[in-house]
C-alpha cells in the first residue's frame, strides 16, 4: 500500500532532550515536506526537500533540522526542544511538488514539558 | 499564491450532494485549485484538483467558474464519514510546492 509512515504518533518529552521524528514513503516521491498544526493557526509548512540532498526552510523553520539522504526518508529533528514546540505534526509526499497532489502520514502528536 | 474564502461551516443530510463553495478572485492564470479533507486529527487527505475544466473522479467533482474566480467540491452523496474539515488552496506549477492551508470548511454530515 502507498503511504507515507511517520513515527512515533504519540511522544511526551522534556525540554532540551534532543529527539528525531521519522518520516519514510514507499511511493518514491521526489518531494518531501514537514508541517505542524496548532490550534488557530492551522498548518504551516516547516522544512521542504526537492530531492535527496537538496532542502530548504518553509515558513516556520525555527528550532527544527532536516536531512534528505535517501529518498525515502526525511527525518524531523528537533536539537533542543521547547514548549512553542508542542504540536501536530504531519510529513507529506508528492512526485512533483504537489501538482498531482500530497499523501500525508497520519501525524504524530508532540508535546514538550 | 492567490488567497481563498470559505465559510466556515456547512450541513449536510446523510445521502444528499454537499457543494462546498469558494472564492479565490485573485487566481492567477498558471494557478491550480487544490481540495484536500482533515477527518478529525488524521493526515490531510488529497480530494481532487483543477485549473479550468470540471473534473471529476471517483471521490468528487470540481467545479469552477469560466473566469476562475470561484470554485465548488462537489460530493455526490455524502455519508458520515465525509465530516470534516475541507480545505480549498490554490497553488501554482511554478509554487515551491508549499501548501498553503486557510481554515477550511467544516462540514457536519447529519443523519
Amino acid at each position: 500500500e502507498a503511504q507515507v509512515t511517520q513515527n512515533p504518533r504519540y511522544l511526551i518529552t522534556v525540554t532540551g532532550k534532543k529527539l528525531t521524528v521519522t518520516c519514510s514513503q514507499n511511493m518514491n516521491h521526489e518531494y518531501m515536506s514537514w508541517y505542524r498544526q496548532d490550534p488557530g493557526l492551522g498548518l504551516r509548512q516547516i522544512y521542504y526537500s526537492m530531492n535527496v540532498e537538496v532542502t530548504d526552510k518553509g515558513d516556520v523553520p525555527e528550532g527544527y533540522k532536516v536531512s534528505r539522504k535517501e529518498k525515502r526518508n526525511f527525518p524531523l529533528i528537533l536539537e533542543s526542544p521547547s514548549p512553542n514546540q508542542t504540536s501536530l505534526y504531519f510529513c507529506a509526499s508528492s512526485p512533483n511538488r504537489g501538482l498531482l497532489g500530497y499523501t500525508f502520514g497520519s501525524g504524530t502528536r508532540l508535546t514538550v514539558v | 499564491d492567490a488567497k481563498t474564502t470559505q465559510p466556515t461551516s456547512m450541513d449536510c443530510a446523510e445521502g444528499r450532494a454537499a457543494n462546498l463553495p469558494c472564492n479565490h478572485s485573485t487566481i492567477s492564470g498558471n494557478e491550480y485549485v487544490y481540495w484536500y479533507r482533515q477527518i478529525h486529527s488524521q493526515g490531510p487527505q488529497y480530494i481532487i484538483h483543477g485549473l479550468k475544466n470540471n473534473e471529476t473522479n471517483e471521490m468528487a467533482s470540481l467545479i469552477i467558474t469560466e473566469d476562475r474566480k470561484s470554485s465548488t467540491l462537489i460530493l455526490p452523496h455524502a455519508t458520515l464519514r465525509d465530516t470534516a474539515v475541507y480545505y480549498c488552496i490554490v497553488m501554482g506549477s511554478s509554487n515551491t510546492g508549499k501548501l498553503i492551508f486557510g481554515q477550511g470548511t467544516t462540514l457536519q454530515v447529519k443523519p
